[in-house]
């Protein structure tokens, strides 16, 4: 699975918009991208995946761009909670796919 | 969204003796299950990946023989830390997917493990 890239860190203000970059430029046709946060000391969460589209749930939306190379996550309006490790990770469509997580960003939302 | 458990949600157990971690899926069929442990301050790291009724594919660099995976039927599997040391203290988490690749894969809430 293709390689992903993000940011160590980032923080925003509450009620703010939060864009969470990530970089895939070696990503196949058939791998989508897809965002988990972890709050600390509990499982992952998932957030939301895409392959082409954008695509937007309750959570948050995915943008990705035309050549597929990068993507953003937005969370429309942070709060507290939102305060977490956020993993972008590549992903293959095989039986056996598997999720293989990176360093993901901290996005330290502040009040 | 669908729910996967862990039991128990701490352990404490002195060296040299084994612990097992439940992982249930509650409310789908689990096909294919994966166990995922994480040091501090450290990402997850992938240890195996089980289907159900076959044996676990484990990660390279992990020990099959100390780490034994069971996943007897598609809502349950089992890690058993046989033989444990302080080093294997970590927190381990479970996940699951159901029929489809595609979709989301669930995480279980992990399981604290403390040898002393």
């Amino acid at each position: 699975d293709a390689k992903t890239t993000q940011p160590t860190s980032m923080d925003c203000a509450e009620g703010r918009a939060a864009n969470l970059p990530c970089n895939h430029s070696t990503i196949s046709g058939n791998e989508y991208v897809y965002w988990y946060r972890q709050i600390h000391s509990q499982g992952p969460q998932y957030i939301i995946h895409g392959l082409k589209n954008n695509e937007t749930n309750e959570m948050a939306s995915l943008i990705i761009t035309e050549d597929r190379k990068s993507s953003t996550l937005i969370l429309p309006h942070a709060t507290l909670r939102d305060t977490a490790v956020y993993y972008c990770i590549a992903k293959s469509t095989g039986a056996n796919s598997k999720l293989t997580f990176g360093k993901g960003i901290t996005l330290s939302v502040r009040p | 969204g669908a729910v996967v458990s862990q039991h128990p949600s701490w352990v404490i157990c002195k060296s040299g003796t084994s612990v097992k971690i439940e992982c249930r899926s509650l409310d789908f069929q689990a096909t294919t299950m994966f166990w995922y442990r994480q040091f501090p301050k450290q990402s997850l790291m992938l240890m195996a990946t089980s289907n159900e009724g076959s044996k676990a594919t484990y990660e390279q660099g992990v020990e099959k023989d100390k780490f034994l995976i069971n996943h007897a039927s598609l809502t349950l599997s089992t890690l058993t830390v046989t033989s444990a040391h302080p080093e294997d203290s970590s927190f381990y988490i479970c996940s699951a997917h159901d029929r489809s690749p595609i979709y989301e894969q669930y995480f279980g809430p992990g399981t604290r493990l403390t040898v002393t």
